[in-house]
C-alpha cells in the first residue's frame, strides 16, 4: 500500500497569509495527486488535481505543486472561506486510491 | 447542476449488513468513462476509499475489505448501492458517494454530503 504523510495536522493562520501544506507519498505516483477542502456539515470539494491543474472554478489563490514523493498545495492570500480541513489524495491505480490523514487551517 | 446524496441507515448492529443508497442528478451513468463511488471516513481518521462502479458495470473494491463489499449501480433510476456485510464497530463512519469523472482518472470531483453510521448494541 501506498502510505501518505500530510502535514502539517493544524495550521494556524490569519487572513491574508499564504500558508503550504505537504503531502508526502511513499512511491511514485506519476503526479497522481488530488487535494481536497471539507467544511463541516459540507461535501468535499475537489480543488486541485493531477498534482497541480486547478479544478475549474476553484480561486485562483489555491496552487498545486510537486512531483515525484513529494506535493505541496499553497494558498497565496487566505480568504476567511479558506478555513477548512485539506486532505490529499493519490490515486496511483485503480485499486490504489488513499488519502491523507487531513490538515485543519484555523484562524490565529 | 451535478448532486449525489447517500441515504441509509443511522445505526447498526454489529454482525448486520449495511446497505446504502446514493442518489445523484446531473449526469448519466451511462456516460463513458463515468464511475461513482463509495468513500468513508471513521471519527478522527482518514477517508478510505471502499468500492467505484463504471459506467461500464466494471466495479473496483478497495482489497483490504473486498470480500464485504458489494457495490450495484442502476443507471436508469440514478443511484448507487452499497452493501457492507458483517458490520463491526470498526466501520462506524460518515459514508460518501463521489463521482469518479474521467476515464484513466481516479479523483473524485463531486461528493455527497455524507450520512454517518453508527454501528453499536
Amino acid at each position: 500500500d501506498i502510505q501518505m504523510t500530510q502535514s502539517p495536522s493544524t495550521l494556524s493562520a490569519s487572513v491574508g497569509d499564504r500558508v503550504t501544506i505537504t503531502c508526502r507519498v511513499s512511491q511514485f505516483i506519476d503526479g497522481r495527486l488530488a487535494w481536497y477542502q471539507e467544511k463541516p456539515g459540507k461535501a468535499p470539494k475537489l480543488l486541485i488535481y493531477g498534482a497541480s491543474t486547478l479544478e475549474s472554478g476553484v480561486p485562483s489563490r489555491f496552487s498545486g505543486s510537486g512531483s515525484g514523493t513529494e506535493f505541496t498545495l499553497t494558498v497565496s492570500s487566505l480568504q476567511p472561506n479558506d478555513f477548512a480541513t485539506y486532505y490529499c489524495q493519490q490515486y496511483s491505480s485503480h485499486l490504489s486510491i488513499t488519502f491523507g490523514q487531513g490538515t485543519r487551517l484555523e484562524i490565529k | 447542476q451535478i448532486t449525489l446524496e447517500e441515504s441509509g441507515p443511522t445505526l447498526v448492529e454489529p454482525t448486520q449488513t449495511l446497505t446504502l443508497t446514493c442518489t445523484f442528478s446531473g449526469f448519466s451513468l451511462s456516460s463513458s468513462g463515468v464511475g461513482v463511488a463509495w468513500i468513508r471516513q471513521p471519527p478522527g481518521r482518514a477517508l478510505e476509499w471502499l468500492a467505484t462502479v463504471y459506467w461500464d458495470d466494471d466495479r473496483h473494491y478497495n482489497p483490504s475489505l473486498k470480500r464485504r463489499l458489494t457495490i450495484t449501480k442502476d443507471a436508469s433510476k440514478n443511484q448507487v448501492g452499497l452493501t457492507v456485510t458483517d458490520m463491526d464497530p470498526e466501520d462506524t463512519a460518515t459514508y460518501y458517494c463521489a463521482r469518479r469523472p474521467v476515464m484513466g482518472k481516479y479523483y473524485f470531483d463531486y461528493w455527497g454530503q455524507g450520512t454517518p453510521v453508527t454501528v453499536s448494541s
